[in-house]
């Protein structure tokens, strides 16, 4: 059983970079496409980007200048960096699993990240 | 790119049947067959219900059911009951290798 879980500060300042690593069990990472996602407290679902196991990436159009996701397969990890954050970036952010077909199959149990002074 | 568009709100009693649109565009739903759903309950990380329009992961209820026409995918609750009321949100692949969620649906049994 694939298992997925976030790590990273649960409070970053306005204008600094935001950063968070997912550590995979259960599974390796050298396959698939590994996935962030978002979501503010009280709204939504939203799709930052994904990594393919190869290093090819993916992002969201209106994150894009501001996001860059890596893997680190000697860890079984991979990590996000959210440049130039704002308050409209606090959220519970989740790591995942993207599968072949672009299923949402694994998921982290989700941080929350707050930016505040 | 713009989520994909989901109602509000919908309710039923138990044992009816509910179901709950998710509308795109021929970019994504309509142009690919890679459509999931998923169940969000309170504090807790989304759970897959469907892949691949209508396809039900191993341990899902076949209460659920999944159906696309055109640029529009629709999840069917079948029998509904006290532990289906959630939040519920469809996904589709896009163009451009993109992913995408839809606006979220909160369901409640009356």
């Amino acid at each position: 059983q694939v298992q997925l879980q976030e790590s990273g500060p649960g409070l970053v300042k306005p204008s600094e970079t935001l950063s968070l690593t997912c550590t995979v069990s259960g599974g390796s990472i050298s396959s698939y496409y590994w996935s962030w996602i978002r979501q503010p407290p009280g709204k939504g679902l939203e799709w930052i980007g994904y990594i393919y196991y190869s290093g090819i990436t993916n992002y969201n159009p209106s994150l894009k200048s501001r996001v860059t996701i890596s893997l680190d397969t000697s860890k079984n990890q991979f990590s996000l960096k959210l440049s130039s954050v704002t308050a409209a970036d606090t959220a519970v952010y989740y790591c995942a699993r993207l599968g072949y077909t672009y299923v949402t199959d694994y998921w982290g149990q989700g941080t929350l990240v707050t930016v505040s002074s | 790119q713009s989520a994909l568009t989901q109602p509000a709100s919908v309710s039923g009693s138990p044992g009816q049947s509910i179901t709950i649109s998710c509308t795109g565009t021929s970019t994504d739903i309509g142009g690919y067959d890679y459509v999931s759903w998923y169940q969000q309950h309170p504090g807790k990380a989304p759970k897959v219900m469907i892949y691949d329009v209508s396809n039900r992961p191993s341990g899902v209820s076949n209460r659920f059911s999944g159906s696309k026409f055109a640029n529009t995918a629709s999840l069917t609750i079948s029998g509904l009951q006290a532990e289906d009321e959630a939040d519920y949100y469809c996904s589709s692949y896009t163009s451009s290798s993109l992913y995408v969620f839809g606006t979220g649906t909160k369901v409640t049994v009356l």
